[in-house]
């Protein structure tokens, strides 16, 4: 058990409105990962970071933003979302030395 | 585009056969892994293998990585119904990211 939750598992709202998304951390890793899954696509970075405050984007980083204010936890926020988001979201932390990568369990979003 | 390319997309078998996946990339890297993925659950890590090696053992898993051609497989031997799964390979490209292919579905029949 890599110590990751992300709130809410599962969130339902309507095009326009804005979402954050909660990945929390109790191993103290340095980097963390949002990640997008869609059918046919597989895994597509969003952002990751590498520090308290230190963010940066990924491959499909439109329409999303990030913080982490602190170590454990890394915010992904939708700022007007649309129904091209809908989509399930998985934060994820590297073991520094080896890059393996420990997921959470996923929050699945469903933009109306 | 993705960096990394899973063939095939799909795949079936009876139980107790060996299962094949094949993973292709396009830039250098660092290493490459292998995540396994039930259904509605988060990945999970089975093995990674760095740029300077060319093969891999782990319990049932085999992994092999041709730099020259820039492609990976995976097999699994001896395959249970447990291990019907969705199978990703991704690529660490340095910079720490770490870019996912499309994955392969596994289905393994009683």
């Amino acid at each position: 058990d890599a110590g990751i939750t992300q709130s809410p598992r599962h969130k339902v709202t309507e095009t326009g409105t804005p979402v954050t998304l909660r990945c929390h951390q109790t191993e103290n890793h340095r980097y963390m990962y949002w990640y997008r899954q869609d059918p046919g696509h597989g895994l597509r970075l969003i952002h990751y970071s590498y520090g308290v405050k230190d963010t940066d984007k990924g491959e499909v980083s439109d329409g999303y933003s990030v913080s982490r204010s602190k170590t454990e936890d890394f915010l992904l926020t939708l700022e007007s979302a649309t129904s091209s988001q809908t989509s399930v979201y998985f934060c994820a932390i590297r073991e520094g030395d080896t890059g393996e990568l420990f997921f959470g369990e996923g929050s699945r979003l469903t933009v109306l | 585009s993705q960096q990394g390319e899973e063939d095939p997309q799909a795949l079936s078998i009876q139980e107790g056969e060996n299962a094949t996946m094949n993973c292709s990339y396009k830039t250098s890297i660092n290493n490459l892994q292998w995540y396994r993925q039930n259904s509605g659950r988060g990945l999970v890590h089975l093995i990674l293998i760095r740029s300077n090696e060319r093969e891999k053992h782990s319990g049932r898993l085999r992994v092999t990585l041709d730099t020259s051609k820039k492609s990976s497989s995976l097999l699994i031997t001896a395959s249970r119904a447990a291990d019907t799964a969705s199978y990703f390979c991704a690529t660490d490209t340095g910079g720490f990211k770490t870019i996912f292919g499309a994955g392969t579905r596994l289905f393994v029949k009683a």
